[in-house]
């Protein structure tokens, strides 16, 4: 049983460029979140996707985006890299509906720099 | 406001021996999950184990357990009989209803040999 898949597990992008960052859920899951982590903080939610839609979205610009396939896995776009932006970035799956008790699975996560 | 409270930067412990990490949260929500996560140094957060605020014991998981103290919002995690690849970041996180999950600062935690 796959569990959370991330790529690429390093990536080095210039300040300015754009970057896409991939995540495949654990089998059988529907609901994608994504997570920024920086160095030595907890993970700040960014988004949720179901069905192809962004449901929730946590207090990050419109510079960061994302999308759903209907295989479910999922993509998170940022564009105009800030310096600020390097983190490890957390992908996460679950089943809908999402309720109180519902366990989210994590991916290993994708280590962004931006230089 | 922060939501979730975790005041230890860091613990050191004994193998062997217990220990116990803070977490305190914040919601005025009457239905709410506290969970634990593990975060060594690979990455991946690790699920530990769970508490629902209507749930009447704390909750266990092998040598993990969960100190729930609903009138003070208090969700401590006690690790028993700690090992040596216990050594890791460890956050406490809360899912308020159907939102998503917000997480503490962590706290990493050092086991001597």
């Amino acid at each position: 049983d796959a569990g959370v898949t991330q790529s690429p597990t390093h990536l080095i992008k210039t300040r300015g460029q754009q970057v896409t960052l991939r995540c495949s859920p654990k089998s059988g899951h529907d609901t994608v979140s994504w997570y920024q982590q920086a160095l030595g903080q907890g993970p700040q939610f960014i988004f949720q996707y179901y069905e192809e839609e962004e449901r929730q979205r946590g207090n990050f610009p419109d510079r960061f985006s994302g999308h759903q396939f209907p295989n479910y896995s999922s993509e998170l776009n940022v564009n105009a890299l800030l310096l600020g932006d390097s983190a490890l970035y957390l992908c996460a799956s679950s089943l809908w509906p999402v309720g109180v008790n519902t366990e989210a699975f994590f991916g290993q996560g994708t280590r962004l720099t931006v230089v | 406001a922060q939501k979730i409270t975790q005041t230890q930067p860091g613990m050191f412990v004994q193998e062997k021996e217990a220990v116990t990490l803070d977490c305190t949260y914040d919601t005025s929500d009457p239905s709410y999950g506290l969970f634990w996560y593990k975060q060594p140094s690979s990455g991946e957060m690790i699920f530990l184990i769970y508490q629902g605020s209507y749930d009447q014991q704390n909750a266990t998981e092998g040598r993990y357990s969960l100190n729930f103290q609903k009138a003070r919002k208090s969700a401590n995690l006690v690790i028993s009989a700690s090992q040596l690849g216990d050594s890791a970041m460890y956050f406490c996180a809360m899912r308020e209803g159907p939102n998503d999950m917000r997480f503490g600062a962590g706290t990493r935690l050092t086991v001597k040999p």
